[in-house]
Order: C-alpha cells, then structure tokens, then sequence
C-alpha cells in the first residue's frame, strides 16, 4: 500500500495568515492526489485534485501543488469558515489510501 | 446536483454482517463509480471498496475476505456488505462517487452514518 503522511498534524493561524500543509507519498503517485475538508460532523468535501485542479466552487484562496512525491495545499489569506480538518488522498493505486489529517485552528 | 444517503442499521452484534445501503438521487447511477469509505477515530479515512456502473468491483485487500460491494441500477442503490464484525469495525461509513470509472477521487458524499459493533 502506499502510504501517505501529512504535516503538521495540528496548525494555528489568524484570519488573513497565508497557511500551507504538506502531504507526502511512500511512493510516486504522479499527480494522482486529492484534497478534502472536513468539519466536525460532516462529510469530507473536495477541494482539489489532479494535485492542483480547484473543484467546481471551491473558494480560489485554496490552491494546491506539487513536487515530485511532496504535495502541498496553499490557503492563501484564512477564513474562519476554514477551521477543519484537511485530508489528502491518492488514487494512483489500489488500495487508495488517505493522510491522517491536519486540523487548523484559528487563532 | 446528486446526493447520496446511507442507510441500514446502526447497531451490528460482534460475528454478525453490516450491511448498509446508499440510494444515489439526483442524478444517474450510470456512468460512475460508486464507493464506501470508513472513518474511525483509530484509523482515519479508510476506503473499502468500489463498483463501477459495469458492476467491476475493487476491494481493500485489508477487508476483502469480508466485505462484497453490489449495484442496483433500476433502484440507483449500491450495498455494502461486510461479514464476522468486530469492534475494529465500529466507524462512520460513508457512500460517495467518483466522476468517472476507474481509480479516482470522489467529488460527492453521503452524510454518513455510525455504525457500532457491541452487544
């Protein structure tokens, strides 16, 4: 299975702060990762894939990026509607396999 | 705009079978590819298994030899059903899909819905 890690595990942020979380596969997945939000409660929603592709409605201060097996996911100036949990995902192979996550908080 | 709902029962005795539905409306069942995703505090996001609208199926290899995913187009549900539960496999189970057949992402959810496994 390829394993997928994720940093930091925790962030804490002001409204406005430029935030980044960093994603990393076991293995080369191209580019053949999603990124998904979830808020306490709720489903994850996507918001990227393809690595840098911004789903159809999702707020472009989100924006994602890769180099070789390191992916990363840009808020460019955080909301408070961003507090969640951030989760990306490859699809390159079976099993598709999830990130433990990175929770933001605001400040 | 699709929406999924997952339904079936929410207690499951330990050695018994989950099973769980998803009833797709919305949109066509056709054309997709249809999964379940699990999420429990111990292990995170866990995918379990999909079927396409060709009804191929892929598995977790860590849950193949229990779990069987099937699609019923004229109702547009997909099921799941998982064998000789244990409490490693209380979690939230999701339904989602995917925007085409094959490996891929999944663009819309279920709500989902807790599952436990006790006596």
């Amino acid at each position: 299975d390829i394993q997928m890690t994720q940093s930091p595990s925790t962030l804490s942020a002001s409204v406005g702060d430029r935030v980044s979380i960093t994603c990393r596969a076991s293995q080369s997945i191209s580019s053949w990762l999603a990124w998904y939000q979830q808020k306490p409660g709720k489903a994850p929603k996507l918001l990227i894939y393809k690595a840098s592709i911004l789903q159809s409605g999702v707020p472009s201060r989100f924006s994602g990026s890769t180099s070789g097996t390191e992916f990363t996911l840009t808020i460019s100036s955080l909301q408070p509607d961003d507090l969640a949990t951030y989760y990306c995902q490859q699809y390159s192979n079976y099993p598709f396999t999830f990130g433990p996550g990175t929770k933001v908080d605001i400040k | 705009q699709v929406q999924l709902q997952e339904s079936g029962p929410r207690l499951v005795k330990p050695a018994e079978t989950l099973s769980l539905t998803c009833t797709v409306s919305g949109g066509p069942i056709n054309y997709y590819y249809w999964s379940w995703i699990r999420q429990s505090p111990g292990k995170g996001l866990e995918w379990v298994a999909s079927i396409s609208y060709t009804t191929r199926t892929n598995y977790n290899p860590s849950l193949q030899s229990r779990v069987t995913i099937s699609l019923d187009t004229s109702k547009t549900q997909f099921s799941l059903t998982l064998t000789s539960v244990t409490a490693a496999d209380t979690a939230v189970y999701y339904c989602a899909r995917s925007p085409t057949d094959g490996p891929n992402y999944f663009d819309s959810w279920g709500q989902g819905g807790l599952v436990t496994v006790s006596s």
